[in-house]
């Protein structure tokens, strides 16, 4: 496809199960990030990939987020033991240095804790 | 570190009216800046960007923003609001040695009619 892709759209859980989060950026892009945006908020950071280098996970809010990158595409965000405060969007973005940095998002991953 | 300030957590036009949302940045080399806009529901789109070529950038929807170096601003301007306008922009900026890109915390457009 053409833009980002995020599956799925929306995503309930109950309090205390694993959910996967999955990004399809666009091809080619060697930079993807996730991002959450709680109700009304701006963007929090998540975690970012480059290329083949070390992912920068400073922004991941505790232990239980993880985030995998395989074969430099498809990227799966992980949160185990979903509390109800992880009840936000998930955005993934990708983006490729020749375009200057500009990040292209997908439509995000609605999460819903009960 | 680098910082964004959007002023403004949210801002109200008369429809007709001019719009000015606020963006300063602080960079120590010069940046690449960017205006992405969220409508309601929606996922983020670009509206438009710097990237160190004319300053007077012009984007989709009529907007257009300045890049003022002296002043470390970047403003998002359209002459005339529309109601179509409402939604929440952000301002980004990237020093352009890495690919991450520092965000503001987002300035939410309300049109009144």
């Amino acid at each position: 496809g053409a833009g980002v892709s995020q599956s799925p759209s929306n995503k309930v859980t109950e309090k205390g199960k694993d959910v996967e989060l999955r990004c399809d950026p666009i091809s080619g892009h060697t930079a993807l990030y996730w991002y959450r945006q709680s109700l009304g908020q701006g963007l929090e950071f998540l975690i970012y990939f480059q290329g083949n280098s070390a992912p920068d996970k400073s922004g991941l809010p505790s232990d239980r987020f993880s985030a995998e990158r395989t074969g430099g595409s498809v990227s799966t965000l992980t949160i185990q033991r979903t509390q109800q405060e992880d009840s936000a969007v998930y955005l993934c973005a990708s983006s490729l240095e020749a375009s200057g940095f500009e990040q292209f998002f997908g439509p995000g991953t609605r999460l819903t804790v009960l | 570190a680098q910082s964004v300030t959007q002023l403004g957590s949210h801002v109200s036009v008369s429809e007709g009216a001019l719009v000015l949302l606020r963006c300063n940045y602080s960079s120590s080399v010069p940046p690449y800046l960017f205006w992405y806009v969220q409508y309601p529901n929606q996922g983020l789109q670009l509206l438009l960007k710097y990237t160190s070529a004319a300053t007077l950038v012009k984007g989709i929807n009529g907007f257009e923003a300045e890049f003022k170096k002296s002043e470390t601003s970047f403003h998002l301007t359209k002459p005339s609001a529309h109601m179509s306008d409402a939604a929440e922009y952000f301002c980004a900026v990237s020093e352009g040695s890495n690919y991450q890109l520092i965000w503001g915390a987002g300035t939410k457009l309300i049109i009144k009619p």
